[in-house]
Parts: C-alpha cells; sequence; structure tokens
C-alpha cells in the first residue's frame, strides 16, 4: 500500500512563530504537490515539486522535495493567522491517481 | 484565473436513489478525475478520464459508479443506488496532461449526504 504519512497531524503555534510540516513515505514519486484546503471546500494548489532536491518559495513558503523523491516538507516562516488550514500532501507515482496525506491542520493564533 | 467548478455544491437524497454531480473542468484540460473525501478522513481517487474513456479507476469505484463527458464541457459522475456510505464531499479535478508531473486543480467540491 503507497502511504503518505504526514506529520504532525495537529498543529498550534503563535503568530510570527516559524513551522515545519513533513510529508514521508517508503515509496517513490514523480511529483508531489502541496494543497491547503479550508473546511468544506476543495483542496487548493500550493507548488508542485519534480525534481529530487528541489527547493521552491512561495513568499514566506518553502517547499522542498527530498533527493530520493520519497518525502517533502513545507516550512512556513513567521506564521500568520491567515495561514490557519489544512495542509494536505499528494503523491503521484505511475498512473493518474493522486495519492493523498491525512493532513495537517495548522492554527495559528494572533 | 481559469478554475474547475461543480454543481451542485449540496445534494442530500435517500438511500437508493440515483444522483449526478456534475463538473465543468478547466477548458483547455484534457484529463479529469473525480475523488471523493468522507468527513474526517483522506482525499481518496475514485476514477481518472481521457479521451472519453476511463483511464484509471480505484476498488472504491465499483459498478454503482459511472462517468460521463456528456458534452465538450461537462464532466458527470454518476452513483446508480446511492448507499448511506457514500455520504461524502466528491471532488473533480483536471490537468493538461496525464504526465505524472502534472498538477491536478481541484473543484470546490458537491457535499453529498445520503439519508
Amino acid at each position: 500500500t503507497q502511504l503518505l504519512e504526514q506529520s504532525p497531524q495537529f498543529l498550534s503555534i503563535q503568530e510570527g512563530e516559524n513551522l515545519t510540516v513533513y510529508c514521508n513515505s517508503s515509496s517513490v514519486f514523480s511529483s508531489l504537490q502541496w494543497y491547503r484546503q479550508e473546511p468544506g471546500e476543495g483542496p487548493v494548489l500550493l507548488v508542485t515539486v519534480v525534481t529530487g532536491g528541489e527547493v521552491k518559495k512561495l513568499k514566506r513558503l518553502t517547499f522542498q522535495f527530498g533527493d530520493a523523491r520519497k518525502d517533502s516538507s513545507l516550512h512556513i516562516t513567521a506564521a500568520q493567522p491567515g495561514d490557519t488550514g489544512l495542509y494536505l500532501c499528494a503523491g503521484a507515482r505511475a498512473g493518474t491517481a493522486l495519492i493523498f496525506g491525512k493532513g495537517t491542520t495548522l492554527s495559528v493564533s494572533s | 484565473e481559469p478554475e474547475v467548478t461543480q454543481t451542485p455544491s449540496h445534494q442530500v437524497t435517500q438511500m437508493g436513489q440515483e444522483v449526478i454531480l456534475r463538473c465543468v473542468p478547466i477548458s483547455n484540460h484534457l484529463y479529469f478525475y473525480w475523488y471523493r473525501q468522507i468527513l474526517g478522513q483522506k482525499v481518496e481517487f475514485l476514477v481518472s478520464f481521457y479521451n472519453n474513456e476511463i483511464s484509471e479507476k480505484s476498488e472504491i469505484f465499483d459498478d454503482q459508479f459511472s462517468v460521463e463527458r456528456p458534452d465538450g464541457s461537462n464532466f458527470t459522475l454518476k452513483i446508480r443506488s446511492t448507499k448511506l456510505e457514500d455520504s461524502a464531499m466528491y471532488f473533480c479535478a483536471s490537468s493538461p496532461a496525464t504526465s505524472t508531473r502534472e498538477t491536478q486543480y481541484f473543484g470546490p467540491g458537491t457535499r453529498l449526504l445520503v439519508l
């Protein structure tokens, strides 16, 4: 079974703190996508990483794809209340299906 | 920015009834997908569709489910005889190509409640 494990499952921090969310698997992925999902809404794409060791930045968010393409991390610098939400990683292997992790629920309080 | 749209946003139905969930993928995309998310659980792949046929389907996508592209813009998911356990959010997604490096863009979802 292909599993994507996300950690931590829940994270509650103060505004201004830094945080890292991890997405790990024993399987190699061709690409990995990070989404953010609000309650009752669809996943909204943040970034896609495709190359081992790749680092992408989106304002205060930094995404890294592991060298072996089995894991990824999302680092948020100086978190703000607007960053509150559910962060999902999803990996693609052979075929068309995306495999999702369970997500990390982030709460940033002011 | 182009978006995937889905209708209805909410659907309540009685067990055993048929439901059709509708999606309009992004206009220049060629590959279409359905996923579902049971409350509190992971997003799960159901089916992918290209060139008017199913490319891949999961174990969840049994004979009660079917997909169709009835015209040049809509993509539908039909559940023939709904069960209580079909209650979930159903997401449509589309991508320009099917490469595993290609991003899938998701719609806002349809919340299906089977009573």
